[in-house]
């Protein structure tokens, strides 16, 4: 039971590259989320999606872009990466509903992202 | 004002002692409430979930006062282990809506 899974877990870009980052979850959950996490900022809600096929915004979604396809996968996309993307980056799920008591929302591991 | 706020911290504490992390929250329409601990910028773990009436969990004992919109964390008898930063964690009952972080209290538990 892999939970959920972010690839990649390092990445190093330079400025203006592209990239996309990978959450797949395998517990059938309908919404999923992109947050950010910079040092004394917290955790911050870049997109996220309440089905497949629909995302929205966050409290930070500017320079990203997401997609949900298929219901087990919500890529986050930079076209053009900044330096201020430079970041920690986690992907995290729940299912429908009330977030459960003794799980509300599972998180995945993480991804470093640096940008030169 | 911020929808979560928590005590700047960071609390620096000798083992055996006893701290407590306080937090309020903006949204007096927020339904669910959570402790999470994170260690060195590592996905933030639950560490338990915050009842009207008050839930103890071992060393931890955490309390919900919704009238003043305000919620807080009791560590006792501290450990090394204890270190981490912790999460204050709202659900402000919109359906589909992330879970909602304060920024964190960084604890740090000395021998």
């Amino acid at each position: 039971n892999a939970g959920v899974t972010q690839t990649p877990k390092f990445r190093v870009l330079k400025t203006g590259q592209s990239m996309t980052l990978l959450c797949a979850q395998d517990m059938n959950h309908e919404y999923m989320y992109w947050y950010r996490q910079d040092p004394g900022m917290g955790l911050r809600l870049i997109h996220y999606s309440v089905g497949e096929g629909t995302t929205a915004k966050g409290e930070v979604p500017d320079g990203y872009n997401v997609s949900r396809l298929k219901k087990q996968n919500f890529l986050l996309g930079l076209e053009s990466a900044a330096p201020s993307q430079t970041s920690v980056y986690f992907c995290a799920s729940r299912p429908r509903g009330t977030p459960h008591s003794n799980q509300p929302q599972h998180f995945g591991d993480g991804t470093r992202l640096s940008i030169l | 004002r911020k929808e979560v706020e928590q005590d700047p911290g960071p609390f620096n504490v000798p083992e055996g002692a006893t701290v407590a992390f306080n937090c309020t929250y903006s949204n007096s329409a927020s339904q669910s409430f959570f402790w999470y601990r994170q260690d060195c910028r590592k996905e933030p773990k639950l560490l338990m979930s915050v009842y009207s009436s008050g839930n103890e969990d071992g060393r931890f004992t955490a309390q919900l006062n919704r009238a003043s919109q305000y919620i807080s964390l009791l560590i006792r008898d501290s450990k090394l282990s204890d270190s981490a930063t912790y999460l204050c964690v709202v659900y402000p009952n919109q359906a589909g809506t992330a879970l909602i972080f304060g920024k964190g209290t960084t604890l740090s538990v000395s021998s």
